[in-house]
């Protein structure tokens, strides 16, 4: 079965610090691979898509992630965290050949920022 | 391009009673998905519809339920609520809902059952 893992389900990091965010999956296809975010009261955000191509994407807001293939992976970083970073981020995966081709989501990681 | 929106913000029923939350969304989107948010739960789909047919469920019992009309618009229904049914609502509206086309979230119906 599909699954999503995303560790920590809440990671701290001082402002201007690099940020990481882990996202593994499992997939029996390639998959497509999107990282979204939500902040206090509002609905989720697209932050970034992996479809094909260039293994590193950027997204908005100074965040990118990186597909590796081989780890299985899609782990999201920004260089220097902002306080307005704090918010809920998604890892979410389709199964690119699958029928049944609704998102699976990750659990979420809880962004903090320390001033 | 308006976004997402659905209706009402917040909700308060009462165990037993029913509710029906709506959903606009973007304009040339077709398919609408449905979502339960909760802190323990995390997000669990509910279903999506697309050109007013239901196409993917998932594991929720049969008191929710929900429809697409003919402009995209998307309504769902809860009936004989319980107190379980506490959460945010989450609508989210995509061109084809496949591949690599991706969801486009409202900010949802928190709904509060006493």
């Amino acid at each position: 079965a599909q699954s999503v893992t995303q560790l920590g389900s809440h990671v701290s990091v001082s402002e201007g610090a690099l940020v990481l965010l882990r996202c593994n999956y499992s997939s029996s296809v390639p998959p497509y691979l999107f990282w979204y975010v939500q902040y206090p009261n509002q609905g989720l955000q697209l932050l970034l898509k992996y479809t094909t191509g260039a293994t590193l994407v950027k997204g908005i807001n100074g965040f990118e992630a990186e597909f590796k293939k081989s780890e299985t992976s899609f782990h999201l970083t920004k260089p220097s965290a902002h306080m307005s970073d704090a918010a809920e981020y998604f890892c979410a995966v389709r199964p690119s050949m699958d029928s049944n081709y609704q998102l699976i989501w990750g659990a979420g990681t809880k962004l903090i920022i320390k001033p | 391009k308006a976004g997402v929106t659905q209706t009402p913000r917040y909700l308060i029923k009462t165990r037993g009673q029913q509710v029906t939350l709506s959903c606009s969304p973007i304009s040339g989107h077709r398919s609408v998905s449905w979502y339960q948010q909760t802190p323990g739960q995390g997000l669990q789909f509910l279903f999506e519809y697309f050109s007013e047919t239901q196409r993917n469920k998932g594991n929720f019992p049969g008191r929710f339920s929900g429809r697409q009309f003919s402009n995209s618009r998307s309504e769902m229904n809860v009936s004989t609520l319980e107190l379980g049914d506490s959460a945010l609502y989450l609508c989210a509206s995509s061109l084809s809902g496949q591949g690599h086309s991706p969801l486009h979230f409202g900010n949802g119906t928190r709904l509060t059952v006493t």
